[in-house]
């Protein structure tokens, strides 16, 4: 079965220091790997996508995630953290099937939470 | 542009009741699709739709229907709501046919007793 993972409910990062959010995803054929944010109350907002290309994309808010093929991972990371990114992440893949309508398939999301 | 709206943003029922959350989008998006959060559990795909007069099923599609007579508009319907489909329900809406860059709604949040 295709399925997203994010092996941790919570992270904890002081300000100021680097973080990372894991996730790994099970699709068939080469994936395309997305990172959404959700603030309190809010709508989920996109962050950045993996299509193909350069392993390291970068995204909205200094946010970049690395993609790994032989891991399956796509860890999301910032060098420096601040209080202002906590939130919930979502890290979400599509199969590359071709046909339209192809789902999303989100992990079940990680807590951010930045200490000052 | 408005982006994806949701109405209404509460919403409490009785078991057995029925509504219709309305979502709406102004970027000519063809794909949209309908989840619900619940804690723990992330967000899991109701039904979704690739173009007007076209839907299909998600995840969990039990208990709802979705129609898409418009680009625009994709209302998901409660036929007889149960205290299991409490959630947050928001609507996404890509440009394209594909699943790809989501716009999110602000979300629903429904309590059924």
């Amino acid at each position: 079965a295709q399925s997203v993972a994010q092996p941790e409910d919570q992270v904890n990062v002081a300000e100021g220091n680097p973080l990372t959010v894991k996730c790994t995803y099970s699709v068939s054929g080469n994936p395309y790997l997305f990172w959404y944010v959700q603030y309190p109350n809010r709508g989920l907002q996109f962050l950045l996508k993996y299509i193909t290309g350069d392993n390291l994309v970068k995204g909205s808010y200094g946010f970049e995630a690395e993609f790994n093929k032989s891991q399956t991972s796509f860890h999301l990371k910032k060098p420096s953290a601040l209080v202002s990114d906590s939130a919930l992440y979502f890290c979400a893949v599509r199969p590359s099937a071709n046909q339209a309508g192809t789902a999303l398939i989100f992990g079940k999301g990680t807590t951010l939470s930045v200490s000052s | 542009n408005a982006g994806v709206t949701q109405t209404p943003k509460f919403q409490v029922l009785k078991t057995g009741q029925s509504m219709t959350l309305q979502c709406a989008q102004d970027m000519n998006h063809e794909y949209m699709s309908w989840y619900r959060q619940d804690p723990g559990m992330g967000l899991r795909l109701i039904h979704y739709s690739v173009g007007a007069g076209i839907t299909d099923q998600g995840e969990v599609p039990n208990g709802y229907n979705v129609s898409r007579s418009t680009t625009e508009d994709f209302p998901l319907r409660l036929l007889s709501a149960a205290p299991s489909q409490t959630s947050v329900y928001f609507c996404a809406s890509s440009f394209g046919r594909e699943a790809y860059e989501q716009y999110f709604g602000p979300g629903t949040r429904l309590t059924v007793t």
